[in-house]
């Protein structure tokens, strides 16, 4: 059982590019959201899915799209990478509702240069 | 919205001794949750909370639920040096978006041996 599946772990690019990172669950999970952690800032929610076929915006959703084709897939695109999006990327999920705690994959961590 | 004040941002401790952080908010909320990461991982699951008023524990770990609903608390009894790393409080509140969770910005644990 592997979980919540991230890649890449580490990732360069240069200022105007695009790139899509990935994030795969084996745990049926119907809840599904991308988070992003910047020092001192904690934890913020990008966008987030409550099932295939249905996204919605988070805190900072700026500069970043989503999908949900599948139930077990919810990857983030960047369309046009700027210096302020370096950051590490968490994608989570869990059983809808989220009483019951997400499940975090190991993160991305992204340099725009 | 709804904001989660943690605190302290950080602690330097000697091993074997007590720790306690705490989340506020001005919010009501109806789950709180705490989680930990290590270096270079995501976040994991450390102890949820549902109700008003309960107290918790995962071993070294006990946490508690403000009956006021707006704050929780984490403990740590005999610190030893694998609790280092960052502790986040988090919460589901009325009214909330399904599924979405609001973090604190953690509190980073270092123990000198």
């Amino acid at each position: 059982n592997a979980g919540v599946t991230q890649t890449p772990k580490f990732q360069v690019l240069k200022t105007g590019q695009s790139m899509t990172l990935q994030c795969a669950q084996d745990m049926n999970h119907e809840y599904m959201s991308w988070y992003r952690q910047d020092p001192g800032m904690g934890l913020r929610l990008i966008h987030y899915s409550v099932g295939a076929g249905i996204t919605d915006q988070g805190e900072v959703p700026n500069g970043y799209n989503v999908s949900r084709s599948t139930t077990e897939d919810f990857p983030l695109r960047l369309e046009l990478a700027a210096p302020s999006q370096t950051s590490v990327y968490f994608c989570a999920s869990s059983m809808v509702g989220g009483n019951y705690g997400y499940t975090f994959g190991s993160g991305t961590r992204l340099t725009v240069v | 919205g709804q904001q989660l004040n943690q605190s302290p941002q950080s602690m330097f401790i000697q091993e074997g001794e007590d720790v306690s952080m705490n989340c506020t908010s001005s919010s009501i909320f109806n789950t709180w949750l705490w989680y930990k990461q290590d270096p270079g991982e995501g976040p994991v699951l450390l102890i949820a909370l549902y109700k008003a008023g309960e107290l918790t524990s995962n071993g070294r770990l006990t946490a508690q639920f403000g009956i006021t609903r707006k704050d929780s608390f984490l403990n740590i009894s005999a610190s030893i040096p694998s609790d280092v790393g960052i502790y986040f409080c988090a919460g589901q509140g009325q009214g909330g978006s399904q599924g979405n969770l609001i973090f604190g910005k953690g509190t980073k644990l270092s123990v000198k041996p």
